[in-house]
């Protein structure tokens, strides 16, 4: 079992909808990182949060850090936001180096 | 500062042949990560420094990788003998680490694309 899972691996929806992709962990973190990644390969940083819940424009990234879950939300959805989305955990004894989800795809039709 | 700068972007070889992928960080971060990304999966770590210390390296990482960091600045990650099992994206990324025990955002660089023929 991986230790970082998210779901859904593949997400198709129409524009503007209401989109959540989520995150499970079961190791001790330090913090846990949302992350974009488009073709070609380049991968930003969205979020990176340890307790809470955070907002930037139509995204919002929530913790459950008793449950080791996170989710990611997007509203209003556009097809520019069409990407790849990762969860990453900085792991307490790993020198903050991430452990990484498998991504989720996202695609947003017209 | 531009941020994270890989090179070459793009890598084809044929087996055998050495490789090498340089990275130029963000000129005031002191930690430096790699990374390699197999197509539909996530990032694996590989390796990382701190200043010109490389200070964990990941099993994946064979005899045939070596990475280096000589002054604290830019890093270069070599692979001999290059094997088709090898074809895969090579991420960068940098950090300003503080000496704190929190995490610290990653900028990332755009990837170096190797396929091994």
């Amino acid at each position: 079992k991986n230790e970082v899972e998210q779901s859904p691996q593949n997400l198709t929806a129409q524009e503007g909808e209401f989109i959540t992709i989520n995150c499970s962990y079961s190791v001790g973190i330090s913090a846990l990182h949302w992350l974009q990644q488009h073709p070609g390969g380049g991968i930003v940083s969205l979020f990176m949060l340890s307790s809470g819940k955070k907002k930037h424009g139509r995204l919002i990234a929530t913790i459950n850090i008793q449950e080791k879950h996170s989710s990611l939300h997007i509203t209003a959805s556009h097809p520019r936001d069409s990407a790849v989305y990762i969860c990453a955990v900085s792991i307490i004894q790993g020198a903050q180096k991430l452990v990484f989800g498998q991504g989720t795809r996202l695609t947003i039709n017209p | 500062d531009t941020g994270v700068s890989q090179d070459p972007r793009h890598k084809i070889t044929k087996r055998g042949q050495n490789v090498t992928f340089r990275c130029d960080p963000i000129s005031e971060h002191n930690r430096l990560y790699w990374y390699r990304q197999t197509l539909g999966q996530g990032p694996e770590f590989l390796t990382y420094f701190q200043n010109e210390a490389q200070l964990e390296k990941s099993r994946l990482l064979s005899d045939r990788f070596s990475a280096e960091r000589p002054k604290g600045s830019f890093s270069t990650l070599e692979i001999q003998r290059t094997e088709q099992g090898d074809s895969a994206m090579y991420l960068c990324a940098s950090s300003f680490y503080r000496g704190n025990s929190g995490a610290n955002v990653l900028t990332f660089g755009a990837g170096s694309r190797l396929t091994v023929l």
